[in-house]
């Protein structure tokens, strides 16, 4: 079965540190691979996507970047944290003829001091 | 541009049955999620219309109205364990651009009282 990673679980950082969240996946090849960002109170929104290993979409101008090293493996990194990047980070996945069903990570609390 | 509107809180008892709406406004509509999302927790999949009508998984139920631009999640014999907040996710085919892309809510919170 597949299950996905994240870590770390939680993370306090303070402005203007370097950030790099990883999350991985087991069980599966060439999923699609998805960075979402969740403000306390707020819906899902989609950061980066990534189809194939080096091919990263940004779906939101900002301060993070995301790169697909292997297969299974998608980073999100910051140079310099900003405060307005607090918030529940969430990886998720999709495969094959049923893409549209996205599975999710556990996801890593971020809090910028 | 593109828009999801619920409520942001509901109140039921348990054994009882809630209806959470959601409206869009979206182009490129390609189907529409629920999920459900527990405090602290990640977003699970419950659902996905692409087509108008309901669709039945045990006491989940979700209807989709594509002309109206409507969405609602039912849901039957509440349970306390069913307090969390439920997204409404669209899934639109932006033109010109490499594929899908999935605009959630902000989500309902639904909360079981005995």
């Amino acid at each position: 079965s597949q299950t996905i990673h994240q870590w770390p679980a939680t993370l306090v950082q303070p402005v203007g540190s370097p950030l790099s969240l990883e999350c991985t996946v087991e069980g599966t090849s060439n999923p699609n691979l998805y960075w979402y960002r969740q403000a306390a109170g707020r819906g899902l929104q989609l950061l980066f996507y990534s189809v194939g290993i080096g091919q990263i979409s940004s779906e939101v101008p900002q301060n993070l970047s995301a790169s697909r090293p292997q297969d299974r493996q998608f980073i999100l990194s910051s140079k310099k944290l900003l405060l307005s990047d607090s918030g529940f980070y969430l990886c998720a996945w999709s495969v094959g003829p049923r893409s549209y069903e996205q599975y999710f990570g556990p996801g890593t609390r971020l809090t910028v001091t | 541009g593109q828009n999801i509107d619920q409520p942001t809180e509901m109140t039921a008892t348990e054994g009882a049955i809630v209806q959470i709406n959601c409206t869009y406004q979206t182009s490129g509509f390609n189907g529409l999620f629920w999920y459900q999302q527990h405090a602290g927790e990640a977003p699970t999949f419950l659902s996905y219309n692409v087509l108008d009508g309901l669709e039945e998984k045990g006491r989940f139920s979700s209807f989709l109205s594509r002309s109206k631009g409507y969405s609602y999640l039912l849901l039957k014999e509440l349970q306390m364990k069913d307090s969390a907040s439920y997204l409404c996710a669209v899934r639109v085919l932006p033109p010109n651009t490499g594929g899908f892309k999935t605009i959630f809510g902000a989500g309902t919170r639904l909360f079981v009282k005995a």
